[in-house]
Parts: C-alpha cells; sequence; structure tokens
C-alpha cells in the first residue's frame, strides 16, 4: 500500500498518560496535515507542514499537542496529560502542495480512547 | 475567517432522484473548492475540485462566487452514492484545508 499510513490504528489510553501517534504520507509529498475528528464532525484542522517546517497550528490546539516532522518525511503527533476530551479520531493527510489544486489523500486514522 | 458551512447534517433521498448537498464558505479571497467523500469503513478521499471542472460518477459542482457557494449535485441517486459528503476550502496553495461538518448522503431504495 503506497497510501498514507497511520500507527497504531487504535489506542487506549489512563487519563494524564502521554501518547505519540505516527503518520507517513505518500513519498513524494512535500505537505502533511494532521486533523481531529469527533462523532459528527467534520475533520477539524490542528497543524500543517510544508516538509520539515511547521506552518501553522490551530489556536484551538493546547501546549500538550505538539506535532513534528524532523526530516520532512514521516510526522509524529504527541498528547501530553491526556484528558477524556481528548478522544477522537486523529487523521494525518498529505499532498504535494506544486501541483493544481491541494488534493490531500488521507490515512485511516488513529481513534484514541481516553479513559 | 475562512469557514465552511453544510447546513443538513441528514439528507435521504430516493433512488433516481436528483440530489444536492449545500455547501456554502466565507473566505476573503480566492478559495480552492473540493469536495471529499468518505463511504463505509473507508478513508476520507477526494470526489471533485472546482478547478478541474470535472464530473465525478456522475456528480458536479460549480463554485458561485456571488452567492459563495458550492453545492454539489446529481441528477439521479444511485444506492452505492450513500456516505458521508464533506465541501472543503484552501485558501491558497500555501494554506491549509478546512472542512464542513459534513453531510450524511442516504439513498433510499
Amino acid at each position: 500500500d503506497t497510501g498514507v499510513s497511520q500507527d497504531p490504528r487504535h489506542k487506549i489510553t489512563k487519563r494524564g498518560q502521554n501518547v505519540t501517534f505516527r503518520c507517513d504520507p505518500i513519498s513524494e509529498h512535500n505537505r502533511l496535515y494532521w486533523y481531529r475528528q469527533t462523532l459528527g464532525q467534520g475533520p477539524e484542522f490542528l497543524t500543517y507542514f510544508q516538509n520539515e517546517a511547521q506552518l501553522e497550528k490551530s489556536r484551538l490546539l493546547s501546549d500538550r499537542f505538539s506535532a513534528e516532522r524532523p526530516k520532512g518525511s514521516f510526522s509524529t503527533l504527541e498528547i501530553q496529560r491526556t484528558e477524556q476530551g481528548d478522544s477522537a479520531m486523529y487523521l494525518c493527510a498529505s499532498s504535494l502542495a506544486e501541483t493544481g489544486g491541494t488534493e490531500a489523500f488521507f490515512g485511516q486514522g488513529t481513534r484514541l480512547t481516553v479513559v | 475567517a475562512q469557514r465552511v458551512t453544510q447546513p443538513e447534517k441528514l439528507l435521504s433521498v430516493f433512488k433516481g432522484a436528483p440530489v444536492e448537498l449545500k455547501c456554502n464558505y466565507s473566505y476573503s479571497g480566492s478559495p480552492e473548492l473540493f469536495w471529499y467523500v468518505q463511504y463505509s469503513r473507508q478513508r476520507l478521499q477526494l470526489l471533485l475540485r472546482h478547478i478541474s471542472r470535472e464530473s465525478i460518477k456522475g456528480f458536479t459542482a460549480d463554485l458561485n462566487k456571488g452567492e459563495t457557494s458550492f453545492h454539489l449535485k446529481k441528477p439521479f441517486a444511485q444506492e452505492e452514492d450513500s456516505a458521508m459528503y464533506y465541501c472543503a476550502l484552501s485558501g491558497s496553495r500555501d494554506d491549509k484545508i478546512i472542512f464542513g461538518k459534513g453531510t450524511r448522503l442516504h439513498i433510499l431504495p
């Protein structure tokens, strides 16, 4: 499968624990996005990267959330001191910014449950 | 501020009937508009984008800058069209993509 892959697919954690998710984008894609999706809602923008540079972080994102893309390839999203409100599907997407339009290809997502 | 509004959470349409999923946007500039679809147990995927002016699976969408709308239409619904549909906006090629809350399209037999 040469699409966007995310790991793990599911994560159950206790409140207060730290969690880290990984996203591997399509190899030639230079842009990478993170979204959060809760039941009945559309994907909510969290942050995005152009190569290794983090271009924007949502103002809704607390300081407990941090994302990296150290070599401009894979990315990690870490949530520190998880809270029950962090329970959601975390989606990663990638795109090739130079092409016309910004078609984003999505991964299957990581479902986080905080208990 | 960028915003995408999909007023209908659920739309039920009989097979063979026309479909129109509404999308309105707010953006001060020239946006790129998209429709994404998520079929049951599949990942979110692009359906179409306004710059391509193409018809995908019988769906079309026209950007109306005066009404700031990008409604998705299909003349004859098919059962396989049942899915979640998300309207999305990007401000420019250097900007993020934001999504509406989605509309669930349910095709009745």
